[in-house]
């Protein structure tokens, strides 16, 4: 099942430079979007959503774009800190009858003091 | 800050046994999930409970799983008889009814070991 994909299992940043985490999906039936953010032994944490009627949310730090058309979602994290070094994952929904989340396989950010 | 707890943390069995998984969801929200990751795969979505029933299952979760909500706040995933494939992380999760319904706020998960 790789309908959400997460191409980079790593990126490494600088601090203060923008940290920019992709994920791709094949299913036009995605409605909804979020990313989590997970360090080793813990849950993950939700960081940004974003609907399939938008194409940009943001929230502090954090700024999700969706291109729809691509079926590519991004998270730009801008400026970066070293406290933002976790694994990301995209995860998305169908919404409707369903409220399953259907993950991607992640990506481990590194920030770089 | 409201959020999910889980207990225990790590749970060791031996194969074949009944475990019980439990968790404490944020107190307004009335949607629970429980999710699983296998040790470097993805996170996969088990089961979905509103209600007092099941609204979805996937196909991993089959006679073996169940979940319950025995009180007004706990919700638990009981696996009858474990299998060695069933060690994993274990996440419980919860959303609001409406409004944020996709945004689902994760405990910190159980640790299942089988040996």
């Amino acid at each position: 099942d790789q309908q959400v994909k997460q191409n980079s299992p790593s990126l490494s940043v600088q601090e203060g430079r923008i940290s920019i985490l992709n994920c791709d999906y094949t299913n036009s039936m995605f409605d909804y979007f979020l990313w989590y953010k997970k360090y080793p032994a813990e849950g993950p944490t939700f960081l940004i959503s974003i609907s399939s009627i938008k194409d940009k949310n943001e929230d502090g730090r954090f700024t999700v774009f969706l291109n729809k058309s691509a079926k590519h979602l991004s998270l730009h994290i801008v400026p970066s800190q070293p406290g933002d070094s976790a694994v990301y994952f995209c995860a998305a929904s169908r919404g409707g009858a369903t409220n399953k989340l259907i993950f991607g396989t992640g990506t481990l950010l590194a920030v770089q003091p | 800050e409201p959020e999910v707890t889980q207990t225990p943390s790590h749970q060791v069995t031996q194969m074949g046994q009944e475990v019980i998984l439990r968790c404490v969801p944020i107190s307004n929200h009335l949607y629970f999930y429980w999710y699983r990751q296998i040790l470097g795969q993805k996170v996969e979505f088990l089961v979905s409970f509103y209600n007092n029933e099941i609204s979805e299952k996937s196909e991993i979760f089959d006679d073996q799983f169940s979940v319950e909500r025995p009180d007004g706040s706990n919700f638990t995933l009981k696996i009858r008889s474990t299998k060695l494939e069933d060690s994993a992380m274990y996440f419980c999760a919860s959303s609001e009814e409406t409004g944020r319904l996709y945004e689902q706020y994760f405990g910190p998960g159980t640790r299942l070991t089988v040996t």
